[in-house]
């Protein structure tokens, strides 16, 4: 059974950079035809999409988020990670890791999700 | 970025009710259409793909349609499960993109 587990620092201050990890069981991250992604979710709202990193490591971000965004991958410890950098209020949300599949040149949407990690930007 | 407009924000309803949520895209993503389920403290939960697969395992009162710019999520008779907040996503892309959520409530 696939799994997802975000850890990191719950709190972080406006300006710094905030450092998210993904920890997959159940599955090697480097699996082909697996990507993995994160999203978040500001309180009472909904849903945003923030950008994916492919089994061979290959990234794609949302355009809003480019600049301060780096998703990487650490195949030795199935894990994946996340960081977005000169953070302000507006960050503060759910951060999500999750799973999709593309196969053949078509894609699956997120089938595997993490519980969810609430992180707030404060001083 | 693709646009994904949900709509009513909110619904209330009576369980046995049939539920219509609407998602409307900016611009045509023929059937890259997924909707979601979520839970309040709980990460969303797949339902539908491809605008009106059913994911393995969901209960067959849920059903999805359209093509293009247009989708619609069904609930044939609401349960007493069903009481959540329903998320459509397009994946037309590269840059995925939700709608802002409609949240279920009780009557």
């Amino acid at each position: 059974q696939l799994r997802l587990q975000e850890s990191g620092p719950g709190l972080v201050k406006p300006s710094e950079t905030l450092s998210l990890t993904c920890t997959v069981s159940g599955r090697s991250i480097s699996s082909s035809s697996n990507y993995w992604a994160w999203i978040r979710q500001p309180p009472g709202k909904g849903l945003d999409w923030i950008g994916s990193v492919s089994f061979s490591g290959s990234t794609y971000y949302n355009k809003s988020l480019q600049s301060r965004v780096t998703i990487s991958m650490d195949t030795s410890k199935d894990q994946f990670s996340l960081k977005l950098s000169s953070v302000t209020a507006a960050d503060t949300a759910v951060y999500y890791c999750a799973r999709y599949l593309c196969t053949d040149g078509v894609c699956y949407p997120l089938d595997y999700w993490g519980q969810g990690t609430l992180v707030s930007v404060s001083s | 970025d693709i646009q994904m407009t949900q709509s009513p924000s909110t619904l209330s309803a009576s369980v046995g009710d049939r539920v219509t949520i609407t998602c409307r895209a900016s611009q045509s993503i023929s059937s890259w259409l997924a909707w979601y389920q979520q839970k309040p403290g709980k990460a969303p939960k797949l339902l539908i793909y491809k605008a009106s697969r059913l994911e393995s395992g969901v209960p067959s009162r849920f059903s999805g349609s359209g093509s293009g710019t247009e989708f619609t999520l069904t609930i044939s008779s609401l349960q007493p499960d069903d009481f959540a907040t329903y998320h459509c996503q397009q994946y037309n892309s590269y840059s995925w993109t939700f709608g802002q959520g409609t949240k279920v409530d009780i009557k």
